[in-house]
């Protein structure tokens, strides 16, 4: 059975950088295929891809978002890791990691998110 | 970027009626489109992957279609249970991205 959980600060200070971890088990990032993303949903709004990272280490990531995100893995802790510098407001969200089979498969099974607060 | 406009932004329907959501995509993405069911305080859930096939353990009721740029989520006959967000999702290329998505309100 595949779960992911999110892990990190529900406050951060404007200018600050997020560090969000993603703990899964059930599936092991060092298989062919295999990849973990982050995704981020703020209060009401549409859900918005932020990262991938997959089984060779490739990483891809938002165009929007690229100088400020950044993706990396423990594969001997099953964690995926996002940093996200210069927080912002704005970046106020629940962030989800997911797990997907192959380089192109939908998110098959998500984390129960992270809500996470920028404010002063 | 590819961009995903879902319409209507609400559908609301009675119990057993069928719900017809729509996914149009600015430039061709095959049949690499997927939907997600999203309920308050919860994390989306996959429904329908490639554009018609039904994830594991979906109810035969939910059923996709649509290739190119014009894709459809179809609920034949609306349960309580399915008023929810329904997001779609491409992945022509490995730029992904969301739609803005569809509140199904029974």
């Amino acid at each position: 059975q595949i779960t992911l959980k999110e892990s990190g600060p529900t406050l951060v200070k404007p200018t600050q950088t997020l560090t969000l971890t993603c703990t899964f088990s059930g599936f092991s990032l060092t298989t062919s295929g295999v990849g973990v993303g982050w995704i981020r949903q703020p209060p009401g709004k549409p859900l918005e891809w932020l990262a991938l990272i997959y089984w060779d280490d490739d990483k891809r990531y938002s165009p929007s978002l690229k100088t400020r995100v950044t993706i990396t893995r423990d594969t001997s802790k099953n964690q995926v890791v996002l940093r996200m510098t210069d927080m912002d407001p704005v970046d106020t969200a629940t962030y989800f990691c997911a797990h997907r089979d192959r380089p192109g498969d939908p998110f098959d099974i998500w984390g129960q998110g992270t809500m996470v607060t920028v404010s002063s | 970027e590819i961009v995903l406009t879902q319409s209507p932004a609400t559908l609301s329907l009675s119990p057993g009626e069928r719900a017809t959501l729509s996914c149009r995509a600015s430039q061709s993405v095959s049949s690499y489109v997927a939907w997600y069911q999203q309920k308050p305080g919860q994390a989306p859930r996959l429904l329908i992957y490639d554009a018609s096939k039904r994830a594991t353990g979906i109810p035969a009721r939910f059923s996709g279609s649509g290739s190119g740029t014009d894709f459809t989520l179809s609920i034949s006959s609306l349960e309580p249970e399915d008023s929810a967000l329904y997001y779609c999702q491409q992945r022509n290329n490995w730029r992904v991205t969301f739609g803005g998505g569809t509140k199904v309100q029974i």
